[in-house]
């Protein structure tokens, strides 16, 4: 079974700062079936990043995925208030369909 | 517009098992399968399980396997996950999300493992 690692666990940064979020596989991620969402307190999960690369519909070009392999990276650029929140990574090219153990991104 | 509605919350005793339904509508149910997905409090995302929902075919969790069955209701765009042998563990939000990854999620359904 593949284990995703994200790091960091916790990031303290500024609003307009840039975030870069990691996530490793323990074996490589057929397709770049990688993907990445945020969660704020009480609220699902919303989807941000599919393809390892492609933003989901309406969410904005500040956030960007790349990355192929056994490691992906998150970046969001100028960081908004909003942007506080819990990341997490998830592959979904073969069953069991895993996530990471998410990166809190949290206002210093 | 999409939606996905879940049953409520629930209250159970351990040994117990629950019943979570979501039912889909803004789309065509057969067109995409489903995943559930639990948050225990505090705890990240855990994958349960996934349906097919055109033809039933299901994979789970190792971790869940004997325990946790998801089936599907094409005449009312339902899908349910059962859980059954419950435990303190076993508290969390539930949620059912649309395809892979999952573009859309329910609301979450709050299920309370408590003697």
């Amino acid at each position: 079974e593949i284990v995703l690692t994200q790091s960091p666990g916790t990031l303290s940064l500024s609003p307009g700062e840039r975030a870069t979020l990691s996530c490793r596989a323990s074996q490589s991620v057929s397709d770049s079936y990688l993907a990445w969402y945020q969660q704020k307190p009480g609220q699902a999960p919303r989807l941000l990043i599919y393809g390892a690369s492609s933003r989901a519909t309406g969410i904005p070009d500040r956030f960007s995925g790349s990355g192929s392999g056994t490691d992906f990276t998150l970046t969001i650029n100028r960081l908004e208030p909003e942007d506080f929140a819990v990341y997490y990574c998830q592959r979904y090219d073969n069953s069991p369909y895993t996530f990471g153990q998410g990166t809190k991104l949290e206002i210093k | 517009q999409v939606q996905l509605v879940q049953s409520g919350d629930e209250m159970k005793k351990p040994g117990a098992s629950v019943k979570v339904s979501c039912k889909a509508s803004g789309y065509t149910f057969t067109t995409y399968g489903m995943s559930w997905v639990r948050q225990a409090p505090g705890q990240g995302l855990e994958w349960m399980g996934w349906i097919t929902t055109y033809n039933g075919r299901t994979k789970y969790a190792q971790s869940l396997q004997g325990r946790v069955t998801i089936t599907t209701d094409t005449s009312t765009s339902t899908v349910y996950m059962e859980l059954r042998g419950l435990t303190s563990d076993d508290t969390a939000v539930y949620y059912c999300a649309r395809t892979l990854p999952p573009d859309y999620w329910g609301q979450g359904t709050l299920v309370t493992v408590s003697s």
